[in-house]
């Protein structure tokens, strides 16, 4: 079955710095990859993701790029902002429609803390 | 507004009383699905639910029910819970075509 690894499992970053994590997964079938935010607290929401045929995304400040060779993703945030702090999951989900289960697979989540 | 409710946010409980965390959505979704999250592992899958009355374990699903026997409630039951039950529990439901999920607002579960 799939697995997700994420790192860092805690990243450190100055204000106006930018954050990277990275994620590999293992499944070749594997073909949607969206990124979760979740403030202490609070529920996990989607940011932004990527599909298998996309090398990258950009929305604002937040950008996701995808080596479907290496079987790698990673989640780059720019010009990072005290709200930016939070916890950071990527995932990774064989779309097959809706007559079949989606599998979605969590990483194991970064904590991100900017620092002021 | 689009919502996933659950109930209750906090829970403490003693070991072998039975409960159920309730979880309700407006958004018509056909899946949904439950997922405990505990620091280091990340968020992963108790049970899943396709449709009315079609459910499915997920990656831990020992120690846990589910029933699913209307398209909007999906309830989480623990017939007898455990002190390693203990975490932070999520339903969510996936839209059709599955991209994203919606995530309700949380149950911490303390089992004592």
């Amino acid at each position: 079955g799939e697995n997700v690894e994420q790192h860092p499992s805690t990243l450190s970053v100055q204000e106006g710095d930018s954050a990277v994590i990275k994620c590999t997964y293992s499944d070749s079938a594997s073909n949607y990859f969206p990124w979760y935010k979740q403030e202490l607290g609070k529920r996990p929401q989607l940011i932004i993701d990527i599909r298998s045929n996309v090398g990258e995304k950009k929305d604002q400040r937040i950008a996701v790029t995808l080596n479907k060779t290496a079987k790698h993703f990673s989640l780059h945030i720019t010009e990072t902002q005290p709200e930016d702090s939070a916890v950071y999951f990527c995932a990774a989900e064989e779309l097959r429609g809706y007559s079949s289960a989606s599998k979605i697979i969590f990483g194991s989540g970064t904590r991100l803390s900017i620092r002021p | 507004e689009a919502q996933v409710t659950q109930n209750p946010r906090y829970l403490i409980t003693v070991t072998g009383k039975k409960l159920t965390v309730t979880c309700s959505q407006n958004m018509n979704h056909e899946y949904m699905s439950w997922y405990r999250q505990d620091p280091g592992l990340g968020l992963r899958q108790i049970y899943y639910s396709m449709n009315v009355e079609v459910t499915d374990k997920g990656d831990v699903p020992e120690g846990y029910k589910v029933s699913r026997k209307e398209k909007r409630n999906f309830p989480l039951i623990l017939e007898s819970p455990s002190p390693n039950q203990t975490s932070l529990y999520f339903c969510a439901t996936l839209a059709q075509g599955g991209y994203g999920y919606t995530f309700g607002s949380g149950t911490r579960l303390t089992v004592v």
